[in-house]
């Protein structure tokens, strides 16, 4: 089974509205965090917000919140107010493992492209 | 800029050929971790060392190893290249060994073409 799972290939948006990535995610540790990055088109991999699965509130950053429930395991990314330099993957990600433990390694999803429209 | 700096950006070598990937941490990172990225198989974990020893291994092929050096930078390399290893190779960093709250700093990548 899939750990990561992130159903649209792809999406588009008009500039400066709100859009929202889907990710849900597999996992039977109690302990772990969940993760979304970006990958413009120039390759690299660049952190935007982290969600820890014992948080009770959403994570934010400033465009970026994540959309967090537990009971669904869901990880949904919303960006608001889109800009062009939106325009990329973007990866769900999530690292598990056991608590206390040492080798927590981060699983990705297949990742949504996402192209915003001027 | 994440502060892990990868080298070189851009290889192209022949099968067969052994090649060496080159990645530095952010300063201050103990931790290497080495991430494979194909159009068919995603991104994948290989492998990942602390503070100069390998933690956890992932879908590693035998014909790759790794290793950090004290200075703490690490190599990937890469033997006995085949078609199939025509990817983006990414080296990230974290602090410490890896809790589910540490975050993960990327490099910009090597991107490996075999012909």
């Amino acid at each position: 089974a899939q750990k990561i799972t992130q159903t649209q290939p792809g999406m588009f948006v008009q500039e400066k509205e709100a859009v929202t990535l889907d990710c849900t995610y597999d996992t039977s540790d109690q302990s772990y965090g969940l993760f979304w990055y970006k990958q413009p088109s120039s390759g690299e991999m660049i952190f935007l917000i982290y969600q820890g699965s014992y948080d009770e509130q959403n994570a934010t950053e400033g465009r970026y919140s994540l959309n967090f429930q537990k009971a669904r395991k869901s990880a949904n990314l919303v960006i608001s107010a889109s800009q062009l330099g939106d325009s990329a993957m973007y990866f769900c990600a999530m690292r598990e493992g056991p608590s206390g433990g040492s080798n927590y390694k981060l699983t990705f999803g297949k990742g949504t492209l996402l192209t915003v429209n001027p | 800029d994440s502060g892990v700096t990868q080298t070189p950006k851009h290889l192209i070598t022949a099968t067969g050929q052994r090649v060496t990937l080159r990645c530095s941490p952010r300063s201050g990172d103990l931790s290497v971790y080495w991430y494979q990225q194909s159009l068919d198989q995603g991104l994948q974990f290989l492998i990942q060392y602390y503070n100069g020893e390998e933690r956890a291994k992932g879908n590693i092929l035998e014909r790759f190893s790794a290793q950090q050096f004290p200075d703490l930078h690490s190599e990937l390399n890469l033997s006995s290249l085949e078609l199939g290893d025509s990817a983006l190779y990414f080296c990230a960093s974290s602090v410490e060994m890896g809790g589910p709250n540490e975050k993960l700093f990327f490099g910009s990548g090597t991107q490996l073409s075999v012909l």
